[in-house]
């Protein structure tokens, strides 16, 4: 099972560059999440699906836009890159009636 | 808005001895689920262990149990003959019974004296 992917591992945008991080699941999850993690700062939710064709907000979405068009993609998209968003990304994925979380293995992002 | 609180940016150990990492969580939900999560350099998150809240009994994984404690709203994590491998980032994580959004502390890093 390859479980969350997600790519690419890395990238160097330059500011106000736009791109779109890749996850995908094979475990037939319902739920995927978008987490942002920031030295000290533990993992932030920036959005959430519990299914296809359903997606909301968590703590900081500004600058972000994701789709779920099927159950196992949830690609999050960045327009307008900036410095801010500098970070480590983690795609996550867990079934609706099973608590534990799966996670990739993050995509490191640096905005120049 | 549930908040999952860890106290000890830091934490040392020697090797073989038994190490506590603390955590606490302020909510007001009465069902809900806690877990521990070990993030390596390699910057994978592992799983390590998990608590259902009616759960009374404290979980335990091998070297890894936990100190339940529902009233006080804690939740620390203990690893015994503690590993050079055990050195990582800790993340204590809250999931609610009624959404899937699971809330993280900052973490405690951990190193692993020989």
């Amino acid at each position: 099972n390859a479980g969350v992917t997600q790519t690419p591992k890395f990238r160097i945008l330059k500011i106000g560059q736009s791109m779109t991080l890749q996850c995908t699941q094979d475990m037939n999850h319902n739920y995927m999440y978008w987490y942002r993690q920031d030295p000290g700062m533990g993992l932030k939710l920036i959005y959430y699906s519990v299914g296809a064709g359903i997606t909301d907000k968590g703590e900081v979405p500004n600058g972000y836009n994701v789709s779920r068009s099927t159950t196992e993609d949830f690609p999050l998209r960045l327009e307008l890159a900036a410095p801010s968003q500098t970070s480590v990304y983690f795609c996550a994925s867990s079934y609706a009636d099973n608590t534990e979380a799966f996670f990739g293995q993050g995509t490191r992002l640096t905005v120049v | 808005a549930q908040t999952v609180t860890q106290s000890q940016p830091e934490m040392s150990v020697q090797e073989a001895e038994t190490v506590t990492l603390s955590c606490t969580y302020d909510t007001s939900e009465s069902d809900y689920y806690l877990f521990w999560y070990k993030q390596p350099p390699s910057r994978q998150m592992i799983l390590v262990i998990r608590q259902e809240a009616y759960k009374q009994q404290n979980a335990t994984e091998n070297r890894f149990s936990v100190n339940f404690q529902k009233a006080a709203k804690s939740f620390s994590l203990k690893i015994s003959d503690s590993q050079l491998g055990d050195a990582a980032m800790y993340f204590c994580a809250y999931r609610g019974g009624s959404n899937y959004k699971l809330t993280f502390g900052k973490g405690t890093l951990l190193t692993v004296n020989p």
